[in-house]
């Protein structure tokens, strides 16, 4: 079973750039959400899709952070304007459930320096 | 105060000795509890869950539940070089969208 893929997986962009990463889940998972990690904190929720509707975006910053998954497959996040403080790696998940387990896994992230 | 609180050492331990992660949490209603390691530069990757009070072994893993007392813990038995990474406490309520809430992290070093 192929993992979660993401890309790219590093991206080097100036303050006031735009950037879009991407994300496939894992065949059949219907939950995916995307995750900012700063250096030395734990990941912090942007979005929860669970299908192609969206569940929680409540930490999500609005005005420069949007993200879609139109098939309720894949899925986008974008940034524009980028700023210094989104320097971070941008991790999708996808979730697992059932046979009693309930499972997140990890796409390896991508990895964005701003400056 | 913080949802999920972990000390972010780092708890270096030397090899074969049990390493012992903590995690507190300040939400009531919270039902199901993770436990991740993250090696540096890797993804997440989830090694126990736990839903009820109690212990919850895996090998030589052991999480540990106290829900009255907010608190729960990783035990590593026999730890290894190998076990050396970030580990991370995960918190989730019951129902609803199922987000999970992350602690900063535990970084353990394990020497041999």
């Amino acid at each position: 079973e192929a993992g979660v893929a993401q890309s790219p997986r590093y991206k080097i962009i100036e303050k006031r750039q735009s950037v879009a990463f991407w994300c496939n889940p894992i065949s059949g998972h219907a939950t995916l959400y995307w995750y900012q990690q700063i250096l030395g904190q734990g990941p912090k929720l942007l979005i929860q899709f669970q299908n192609n509707g969206v569940v929680d975006d409540s930490q999500l910053p609005k005005d420069r952070f949007s993200a879609e998954r139109l098939k309720g497959v894949d899925s986008t996040l974008k940034i524009q304007p980028a700023k210094l403080e989104d320097s971070a790696v941008y991790l999708c998940a996808s979730r697992s459930v059932g046979g009693g387990t309930d499972t997140q896994y990890f796409g390896p992230g991508t990895r964005l320096t701003v400056l | 105060q913080k949802e999920v609180e972990q000390n972010s050492g780092p708890l270096s331990v030397p090899e074969g000795a049990i390493a012992s992660l903590n995690c507190t949490y300040s939400d009531r209603v919270s039902q199901s509890f993770f436990w991740y390691r993250q090696y540096s530069g890797k993804s997440p990757e989830l090694i126990m869950s736990i839903y009820s009070n109690g212990d919850k072994e895996d090998g030589r893993f052991t999480a540990q539940l106290n829900k009255a007392s907010q608190y729960v813990s990783l035990l590593i038995r026999d730890s290894q070089p190998s076990d050396s990474a970030t580990y991370l406490c995960a918190v989730r309520r019951s129902g609803g969208s199922y987000i999970p809430t992350f602690g900063r992290g535990t970084s353990l070093i394990v020497h041999p």
